[in-house]
């Protein structure tokens, strides 16, 4: 089966600051990735995604990087607010499936 | 939109009852899938639906079932539930098969005693 890891299971930082969130995937043949944001008692929400033709992609406050060449996908969120203390999880589709990571847990300190 | 619903939302069997987690989308989406979620080990497919009549194994396929009669509806059964189905189900479902967003439901979580 595919393994996509992250390498922090938890990860704490302080309001205001950058927030860095790292994956590993595993699949070369992987051209879609996406990041999920999961509070508590819900599902997963999509934030941001990134093709394998790119290798940076910027939303509102998240920037995602790919590097293929090592498989390593990064989130980074930019000035961290209490509302953003959730589960990530990154996501790589090879095929017709994705192949989620186990997660990080991130708690912003206020 | 209502997106992508399920019912119910939490549910308790005893070991070999039969049941059916519902899932429903309202947005057209041609990919709907099933995953369970299980701590420490991230999000698990299940089954999943490319189109109506359309249907396909994931990583997790045994003891439950799936049809797709409808674009809208994807629900998914257990035939005979074990203790080891005791897990949170999330439907997912998206445009297109390939490279596009996921949208997910709220979730229903299942004990089996």
């Amino acid at each position: 089966g595919e393994s996509v890891g992250l390498h922090l299971p938890t990860l704490s930082v302080q309001e205001g600051d950058n927030s860095i969130i790292n994956c590993a995937y595993s699949n070369s043949a992987s051209d879609y990735f996406i990041w999920y944001k999961q509070e508590s008692g819900k599902g997963p929400q999509f934030i941001i995604d990134i093709r394998s033709n790119m290798d940076k992609r910027q939303g509102q406050r998240v920037t995602v990087l790919l590097n293929k060449t090592v498989k390593h996908l990064s989130l980074q969120i930019a000035a961290t607010q209490p509302g953003d203390s959730a589960v990530y999880f990154c996501a790589e589709k090879p095929g017709n499936q994705f192949y989620f990571g186990t997660g990080t847990s991130l708690t912003v300190i206020p | 939109n209502a997106g992508v619903t399920q019912t119910p939302k939490f549910q308790v069997l005893k070991t070999g009852q039969s049941m059916t987690l519902q899932c429903a989308q309202d947005m057209n989406h041609e990919y709907m899938s099933w995953y369970r979620q299980d701590p420490g080990m991230g999000l698990r497919l299940i089954h999943y639906s490319v189109g109506a009549g359309i249907t396909d194994q994931g990583e997790v396929p045994n003891g439950y079932n799936v049809s797709r009669s409808t674009t809208e509806d994807f629900p998914l059964r257990l035939l005979s539930a074990a203790p080891s189905q005791t897990s949170v189900y999330f439907c997912a479902s998206s445009y297109q098969t390939k490279g596009d967003t996921q949208y997910f439901g709220p979730g229903t979580r299942l004990t089996v005693l």
